[in-house]
């Protein structure tokens, strides 16, 4: 099956500054990848999501990456507010199933 | 709209003891998901099901089975409980037409296994 692998698992950042978390895949025939933030005690709530046959996608302060040949895809938060402070968690859809990855602590501190 | 909903919210069990998850959803979703939470580890799927009827085994299946009867419900059951089920239980659906991929997540069932 398809084993997805995120760093870093924590990351702290000043306020305003950026924040990157990356994520690789094994199976070529994934071809959908979001990206979810979990905050305490609440459930995964979609960010952002992106397709295997586009490269970059945008939204707001948030931008995913991805690179098929090399398998790996990434998040990028810009401007950081402390409402950012979540657990980040990618994932990729093979078939009909989803696989995540072991998630990424983000503290903005302001 | 209700979403996705879960009941329990909370539930402790002793080894042994059975329980059963229920997952409901009013969006028409074809495809539902079971997956459970364990710190440092992610989400990790257990089973899920394409339609009505119809179930499929996930990553980590064992110990748990499930029932697909209605559409809208999607039942998740433990027959003898283990500590190592402690966890959080999130169950989601997703629409599958138009292309569409995001699962909608419910509020979670956290589990404790005595």
């Amino acid at each position: 099956g398809e084993n997805v692998e995120q760093h870093p698992s924590t990351l702290s950042v000043q306020e305003g500054d950026s924040a990157v978390i990356k994520c690789t895949y094994s199976d070529s025939a994934s071809n959908y990848f979001p990206w979810y933030k979990q905050e305490l005690g609440k459930r995964p709530q979609l960010i952002i999501d992106i397709r295997s046959n586009v490269g970059e996608k945008k939204d707001q302060r948030i931008a995913v990456t991805l690179n098929k040949t090399a398998k790996h895809f990434s998040l990028h938060i810009t401007e950081t507010q402390p409402e950012d402070s979540a657990v980040y968690f990618c994932a990729a859809i093979t078939g009909n199933q989803f696989y995540f990855g072991t998630g990424t602590s983000l503290t903005v501190i302001p | 709209n209700a979403g996705v909903t879960q009941t329990p919210k909370f539930r402790v069990l002793k080894t042994g003891q059975s329980m059963t998850l229920l997952c409901a959803q009013d969006m028409n979703h074809e495809y539902m998901y079971w997956y459970r939470q364990d710190p440092g580890m992610g989400l990790r799927l257990i089973h899920y099901s394409v339609g009505e009827g119809t179930t499929a085994k996930g990553e980590v299946p064992d110990g748990y089975n499930v029932s697909r009867l209605k559409k809208q419900n999607f039942l998740l059951g433990l027959e003898s409980a283990a500590p190592s089920q402690t966890s959080v239980y999130f169950c989601a659906s997703r629409s599958p037409s138009g292309g569409a991929r995001e699962q909608y997540f419910g509020p979670g069932t956290r589990l404790t296994v005595t």
